[in-house]
């Protein structure tokens, strides 16, 4: 049973730039969470997606953006790169239904902004 | 709002030697409480959770005790080896209405590195 998974695992790019993570649940789940972990600090939520849409947000500004796709998966989409947008961005699945609050984490996407 | 409040770090023990890390919380009605663990280089692994008050949380030697009383999810573990040594977050998430959806509410981790 594959867990989540993240693509790619590093990124290079530089300021002004836009740039596409990607992360698939894992099986049986259908609600997609994501998240920024910066340096020596803890993850801090972006926005959750469920049935396509985006069900909930933190307080992340509107260059922050996602998607979820009818098979779950989902892509976190960042326009107008700064500098401060170096992280590693988690993404994490649980079930909507039946579950306890767990989400599942992915491996993460190393981003850097040169 | 919600938050959680983990015990200044870094943290470093000697091998088998016990091990606390403080947690407390600030949350309204009654929150589901976990342990994440991150090892260098890697994604959060959930170590334990709680979901309601007095559960007691394990797993590979670890524990926690949701206490309501204290708002604290404080983690144990009886003596320590080399590989725990990892990032530990402490977090909670609220559940509603039977769905699992709501964020997950993270301390700001706890270093601990444990020495032969």
């Amino acid at each position: 049973d594959a867990g989540v998974t993240q693509s790619p695992t590093h990124l290079i790019k530089t300021r002004g730039q836009q740039v596409t993570l990607r992360c698939s649940p894992k099986s049986g789940h259908d609600t997609v969470s994501w998240y920024q972990q910066a340096l020596g600090q803890g993850p801090q939520f972006i926005f959750q997606y469920y049935e396509e849409e985006e069900r909930q947000r933190g307080n992340f500004p509107d260059r922050f953006s996602g998607h979820q796709f009818p098979n779950y998966s989902s892509e976190l989409n960042v326009n107008a790169l700064l500098l401060g947008d170096s992280a590693l961005y988690l993404c994490a699945s649980s079930p909507d239904r039946g579950g306890t609050g767990t989400q599942y984490f992915g491996p993460g996407t190393r981003l850097l902004v040169l | 709002g919600n938050s959680v409040t983990q015990m200044e770090g870094p943290v470093t023990l000697s091998e088998e030697a016990f091990l606390t890390i403080n947690c407390t919380y600030t949350a309204t009605g009654y929150p589901s409480l976990f342990w994440y663990v991150q090892y260098p280089g890697e994604g959060l692994q959930l170590l334990l959770k709680a979901t309601k008050a007095d559960d007691k949380g394990s797993n590979k030697g670890f524990e926690a005790t949701y206490r309501k009383e204290t708002t604290s999810f404080h983690l144990e573990k009886g003596s320590v080896q080399v590989s725990d040594s990892a990032v530990y977050f402490c977090a909670l998430s609220h559940v509603t209405g039977g769905t699992s959806y709501g964020k997950l509410t993270f301390g700001q981790g706890t270093i601990l590195t444990v020495h032969p």
